[in-house]
C-alpha cells in the first residue's frame, strides 16, 4: 500500500496567526489524467470528518477560503491562514491514486 | 442537501457479525463512489473499503479483506457492509460517504 506521513503530529497555534501542515507520499500522487490525487480532511471534536481539499488544491463546498493546498509528486502542504478557534481539530491527508486509498497519522491543532 | 445516515452499529462478540447500513439523500447517489472509513477509540482514520458507482470496482483494506464486504443498491439509494468473523480491533466508529460523511455508527467487539 502507499504510504502517507504528516509532520508535524501537533501543533500550537496562536488565533490569527497561520499554521501548516506537510505531507509526504511514497509514491507520485500526479495522475495520467493530469490531476493530484491528495485529498485534506478534518475531524473536529465530536464531529463527522469533513473533506477540505480534493484533488491537490481545490476547496471543497463551503470552505473559507483561509484554508489553502498546494504541492506536487510527493510533497504537499496545508496551509491555514488567520487560524480561528473553530478550526481545532485532527487534519489528515489522504491518497486515492492508489487502491486501496490511505491516510496519514493525522496532525492534531489546538489553539495557545 | 446531502444527508449520509448509518445504522446497524452494536456490541457483538468476537467472531460475531454485523451489517452495517448507510441511507443516502440528496444528491445522485448512482453517480458517485461510496467509501466506509472507521475510526477507533484515540486513534485515526482509516480507509477500509471502496466501491465504485456501478459496483463494477471494489476494494478493501488488507485488515478486513476477506471479512468484510461491501455492497450498494442504488435503487434504494443505500451503502452496506457486511462485516463478518469480527474482532476486538474491529472496534470502532464507522463513517460511510466519500465527500461527504455520515454521523457514523458505533461497532464494539468484545466478550
Amino acid at each position: 500500500d502507499l504510504v502517507v506521513t504528516q509532520t508535524p503530529l501537533s501543533l500550537s497555534v496562536t488565533p490569527g496567526q497561520s499554521a501548516s501542515i506537510s505531507c509526504k507520499s511514497s509514491a507520485s500522487l500526479l495522475h495520467s489524467d493530469g490531476r493530484t490525487y491528495l485529498y485534506w480532511y478534518v475531524v473536529k471534536p465530536g464531529q463527522s470528518p469533513q473533506l477540505l481539499i480534493y484533488e491537490l488544491s481545490k476547496r471543497f463546498t463551503g470552505v473559507p477560503d483561509r484554508f489553502s493546498g498546494s504541492g506536487s509528486g510527493t510533497d504537499f502542504t496545508l496551509k491555514i491562514s488567520r487560524v480561528e478557534a473553530e478550526d481545532v481539530g485532527v487534519y489528515y491527508c489522504m491518497q486515492s491514486i492508489k487502491l486501496p486509498p490511505t491516510f496519514g497519522p493525522g496532525t492534531k491543532v489546538d489553539i495557545k | 442537501q446531502v444527508h449520509l445516515v448509518e445504522s446497524g452499529g452494536g456490541l457483538v462478540k468476537p467472531g460475531g457479525s454485523l451489517r452495517l447500513s448507510c441511507a443516502a439523500s440528496g444528491f445522485t447517489f448512482s453517480d458517485y463512489f461510496m467509501s466506509w472509513i472507521r475510526q477507533a477509540p484515540g486513534k485515526g482514520l482509516e480507509w477500509i473499503s471502496y466501491i465504485s458507482s456501478d459496483g463494477d470496482t471494489i476494494s478493501y483494506a488488507a485488515s478486513v479483506k476477506g471479512r468484510f464486504t461491501i455492497s450498494r443498491d442504488n435503487a434504494k439509494n443505500s451503502l452496506y457492509l457486511q462485516m463478518n468473523n469480527l474482532r476486538a480491533e474491529d472496534t470502532a466508529v464507522y463513517y460511510c460517504g466519500g465527500y461527504y460523511w455520515g454521523q457514523g455508527t458505533l461497532v464494539a467487539v468484545s466478550s
